[in-house]
C-alpha cells in the first residue's frame, strides 16, 4: 500500500535560513508527488508537482523539490526562509490511474524565527 | 475566480443531529474529494467523485454519505453526528481523478 512519511513534526529555523522538508514514500512504482502548504486557518494550497522528467522541480513561492528514486524521497527546500513562509507542509503521493487518491504524510509545522 | 467554496465555514451539531455540508467549484473539474483533517492524521479521503455520476468510498466513509448534485456541487452528509466527527472537513476538486487537486477553506465542525 502506498504511504508517506514525513519524519519531522515541527521545525524551527530562523528568518534568511535555509529550509529542508523531508518526505519518504512507499510506492511500487513511479509516483506522482505533491507537496501542500497549509497556512492557519486555510485550505491547502499547491507548491509543486512530480509526475516525471526532471527530478528537480522548482514550484511557486520559491520553493524545489528533488525525488530521488533510490531514497523514496521527495524532499522541500527553499534557500532562504521569509516568515510568511511559516506554515504547515504537506507531502503527498498518487498515482493517477484506478487508485489516483492522493496519501497524505502527516505533515511538518513550520515555524520560523525571526 | 472563487475555486472552490464550502459552506458553512464553522458549525456546531449536537450529539445525533444530521446535516450537509455544501461545495461547489468552478473551475469545471471534473473530479471532487471530501477530507477530513484532524491533528496529527494529515488529510484522510472520506468520499470520492471522479466524474459527474459517480461516487466512491475513501478511507474513512462510516457514518457519511455524498451526493454529486451536478459537475461543480458535491455535498457531504452527516446523518446522525457523532462526537467522532468533530473534524475539519475539506472539499477540493481536480480537473481529472488523480491530479493536483484545489482545496476550499475547510468546515470546522464540532459535534457536542
Amino acid at each position: 500500500a502506498q504511504s508517506v512519511t514525513q519524519p519531522d513534526i515541527h521545525i524551527t529555523v530562523s528568518e534568511g535560513a535555509s529550509l529542508e522538508l523531508r518526505c519518504n514514500y512507499s510506492y511500487g512504482a513511479t509516483p506522482y508527488l505533491f507537496w501542500y502548504v497549509q497556512s492557519p486557518g486555510q485550505g491547502l494550497q499547491l507548491l509543486l508537482k512530480y509526475f516525471s522528467g526532471d527530478t528537480l522541480v522548482q514550484g511557486i513561492k520559491g520553493f524545489e523539490a528533488e525525488f530521488k528514486r533510490s531514497q523514496s524521497s521527495f524532499n522541500l527546500r527553499k534557500p532562504s526562509v521569509h516568515w510568511s513562509d511559516a506554515a504547515e507542509y504537506f507531502c503527498a503521493v498518487g498515482d493517477g490511474g484506478s487508485q489516483g487518491n492522493l496519501i497524505f504524510g502527516k505533515g511538518t509545522k513550520l515555524s520560523v524565527k525571526p | 475566480n472563487a475555486g472552490v467554496t464550502q459552506t458553512p465555514k464553522f458549525q456546531v451539531l449536537k450529539t445525533g443531529q444530521s446535516m450537509t455540508l455544501q461545495c461547489a467549484q468552478d473551475m469545471n473539474h471534473n473530479s471532487m474529494y471530501w477530507y477530513r483533517q484532524d491533528p496529527g492524521m494529515g488529510l484522510r479521503l472520506i468520499y470520492y467523485s471522479a466524474s459527474e455520476g459517480t461516487t466512491d468510498k475513501g478511507e474513512v466513509p462510516n457514518g457519511y454519505n455524498v451526493s454529486r448534485l451536478n459537475k461543480r456541487e458535491f455535498s457531504l452528509r452527516l446523518e446522525s453526528a457523532a462526537p467522532s466527527q468533530t473534524s475539519v472537513y475539506f472539499c477540493a476538486s481536480s480537473e481529472y481523478w488523480g491530479r493536483p487537486a484545489f482545496f476550499g477553506q475547510g468546515t470546522r465542525l464540532t459535534v457536542v
